[in-house]
């Protein structure tokens, strides 16, 4: 069984400043990783995915997330956040064992404030 | 590339009256088609999967039902809707080989009133 654990249920941060959104996992298997944002009233956008391939994903928006093992992590960060990164961000596993449905987890709304 | 489109964007439907909500995708064949719904506070749920034309998994019991005429659409429905079935229902896709990524519709707004 899998599971995702999303560490904060709100962050705040200053415009310009950096952002951090934890995510820890749990899985059987070796794991993919994503996240996700979610603008009120939209669909799920997929921010970056983690495949195996490279343990620093670089996704879209200037959002990167590290895949740590030992730590069973997977926490999403940014240099400097943008009034327009204000959503809610969902850290999400997948097994791949044959077809797959995915885990997510309960969501972070991250606000950004001027 | 692949686009997903679902309609109607809003709807306010009344207590005991049917339900019928599109997912149609294009720029790709035989995908897996999902059908989530998101409640406030409640995150993302799981209601229905298929891996083909006619073929449908439910993961939650309730009062709705899915069918898939066609190999890229998905519809969602009901017969008589609850107070409980309000909520942001979205429609997914993916490719039936890893990593298994899903994108995501725009959703449906619906308010039972």
């Amino acid at each position: 069984a899998q599971s995702v654990t999303q560490l904060d249920s709100h962050v705040s941060v200053s415009e310009g400043t950096p952002v951090l959104l934890r995510c820890n996992y749990s899985s059987s298997y070796s794991p993919s990783l994503f996240w996700y944002v979610q603008h009120p009233n939209k669909g799920l956008q997929l921010l970056l995915k983690y495949t195996s391939a490279a343990t620093l994903v670089k996704g879209i928006n200037g959002f990167e997330a590290e895949f740590k093992k030992s730590e069973t992590s997977f926490h999403l960060t940014k240099p400097s956040a943008h009034m327009s990164d204000a959503a809610e961000y969902f850290c999400v596993v997948s097994e791949n064992s044959g077809y797959s449905t995915l885990t997510f987890g309960k969501g972070t709304m991250l606000l950004v404030s001027p | 590339s692949q686009t997903i489109h679902q309609w109607p964007a809003t709807l306010v439907q009344p207590v005991g009256s049917p339900l019928s909500l599109e997912c149609t995708v294009e720029g790709t064949s035989n995908p897996n088609l999902y059908w989530y719904r998101q409640a406030a506070g409640r995150g993302l749920q799981l209601l229905f999967y298929s891996v083909g034309i006619g073929q449908i998994s439910s993961e939650v019991p309730q009062n709705l039902s899915a069918s898939r005429p066609q190999d890229r659409q998905f519809i969602l429905s009901s017969k008589k809707l609850l107070l409980s079935d309000s909520g942001f229902y979205l429609c997914a896709w993916n490719r039936d080989r890893g990593p298994y990524e899903q994108y995501f519709g725009p959703g449906t707004r619906l308010t039972v009133t």
